[in-house]
């Protein structure tokens, strides 16, 4: 069985500060990652995600996150904030090694404010 | 190139009624799926399709939720009767098939039950 845990349902942060939203897996076989975001009264956006290779993965609009097996992490980052950067974010986790891989099991969700 | 449509967009209906939700992939996606996100909740699989066949609907309530997807293009997801408790945002997406292939999201029906 999977599992997303994200940790903090609501981060805010400051125009130009550092965004990080956590998520950590569980998973029995080596994972599928992935970040999406949802603006509201949308569908999910893919920022990016992460099967095999490097574990420094980057995405659209200046993120990026890193897979770290021992932690089982997959913490999503931005240097700076922008305002267009406000959304609800989404981690989700997928089985990478066949059966049912394409179930994507996804996290809670963060809501991201971002203060001028 | 034209995302994945759904509609309507917004559904208000009676409880008891039936209410139906359409959607288009991707053009040349062979996999389509069915999503219930909840309020304050990440997206849910109700169904997945592979062309038209239901490869997974473990986590569709059958007794009033039924789905199909004739000539494995367009899907109708359909709830007879509703529930109070079926309000929600019911989401289409579509992919490739592939291992780790990318899902794409529809922008969502949202259902309100009265």
């Amino acid at each position: 069985a999977q599992s997303v845990t994200q940790l903090g349902s609501h981060v805010s942060v400051s125009e130009g500060a550092l965004v990080l939203l956590r998520c950590n897996y569980s998973s029995s076989v080596p994972p599928y990652l992935f970040w999406y975001v949802q603006y509201p009264n949308q569908g999910l956006l893919l920022l990016l995600k992460y099967t095999t290779g490097a574990t420094l993965v980057k995405g659209i609009n200046g993120f990026e996150a890193e897979f770290k097996k021992s932690e089982t992490s997959f913490h999503l980052t931005k240097p700076s904030a922008h305002m267009s950067d406000a959304a609800e974010y989404f981690c989700a986790v997928s089985n990478g090694s066949g059966g049912s891989n394409y179930k994507l099991t996804f996290g809670k969700g963060t809501l991201l404010t971002v203060n001028p | 190139e034209a995302g994945v449509v759904q509609s309507p967009r917004y559904k208000i209906i009676e409880k008891k009624q039936p209410v139906a939700f359409w959607c288009n992939p991707i053009s040349g996606h062979n996999t389509l799926y069915w999503y219930l996100q909840n309020l304050g909740q990440g997206p849910e699989l109700l169904i997945r399709y592979e062309n038209e066949e239901a490869v997974d609907d473990s986590q569709l309530p059958k007794d009033r939720f039924s789905a199909e997807r004739l000539k494995g293009v367009d899907s109708t997801l359909k709830i007879q009767p509703a529930e109070l408790g079926d309000s929600a945002v019911y989401l289409c997406a579509s992919s490739l098939g592939r291992i780790g292939d990318t899902q794409y999201f529809g922008p969502g029906t949202r259902l309100t039950v009265l």
